[in-house]
């Protein structure tokens, strides 16, 4: 049973480029979450998708960020004109339900975004 | 809004206990999670606790007071590829989404 994929695990962008990450879920799992970790800091939650649908995006900053997670293929988080400050680890995490223990949510790879 | 606490560092030695508190002050609880993480890696899940107690799991265990917001995690015959951060993360009421402490990097020596 494959775990959560996410891909690229390193990515490279220029100020002012896009960058695009995208999430496989577990197999079974129909929930997504995306985690941003700064350097030295803990992660935090950015957005929660289920398919087709954001359901919480509380955690994204407003402007040039998006995510989306179509009724098929991956879950992709987005960030147009990327800036320096956009440099970190970016985590996806898929879950199969919202409630009790079976709802714990596995995390993937992570794609590490430099921004130069 | 959520504040989760826990030690930056710890140090241990091969074949020793270590106990790694987390205290937590939240809007709402519904469960209290350990991930491990080595450096460049992905979380990996270790325990949940919902309900006041210790669960254990082989080498590591984790207690829940939930009157007093506080959590610890237990490793017990520490091995050298424990070392690695320890992520204490509390999901709120009616909440899904986690959120995480800073991290508690453990490192065991010989």
């Amino acid at each position: 049973n494959a775990g959560v994929m996410q891909n690229p695990r390193h990515l490279v962008r220029r100020r002012g480029q896009e960058a695009r990450l995208r999430c496989s879920p577990m197999k079974g799992h129909s929930h997504v979450y995306w985690y941003r970790q700064l350097p030295e800091e803990g992660l935090k939650f950015m957005v929660y998708l289920q398919k087709e649908n954001i359901i919480d995006e509380s955690g994204m900053p407003k402007e040039r960020f998006s995510a989306e997670f179509p009724k098929e293929g991956p879950s992709i988080l987005r960030i147009q004109q990327v800036v320096r400050g956009d440099s970190a680890a970016y985590f996806c995490a898929s879950s199969p339900r919202t409630s009790g223990e079976a709802d714990t949510q596995y995390f993937g790879p992570g794609t590490r975004l430099t921004v130069l | 809004g959520q504040n989760i606490d826990q030690p930056t560092e710890m140090t241990a030695t091969e074949g020793a206990i270590v106990q790694i508190n987390c205290t937590y002050q939240t809007s709402g609880f519904n469960g209290l999670f350990w991930y491990q993480q080595h450096a460049g890696e992905a979380p990996t899940f270790l325990s949940y606790n919902v309900l006041d107690g210790l669960e254990e799991k082989g080498r590591f265990s984790s207690f829940l007071s939930r009157s007093k917001g506080y959590s610890y995690l237990l490793l017990k015959e520490l091995q050298m590829k424990d070392s690695a951060s320890y992520l204490c993360a509390v999901r709120g009421g009616n909440d899904y989404k986690l959120s995480f402490g800073a991290g508690t990097t453990v490192t065991v020596r010989a």
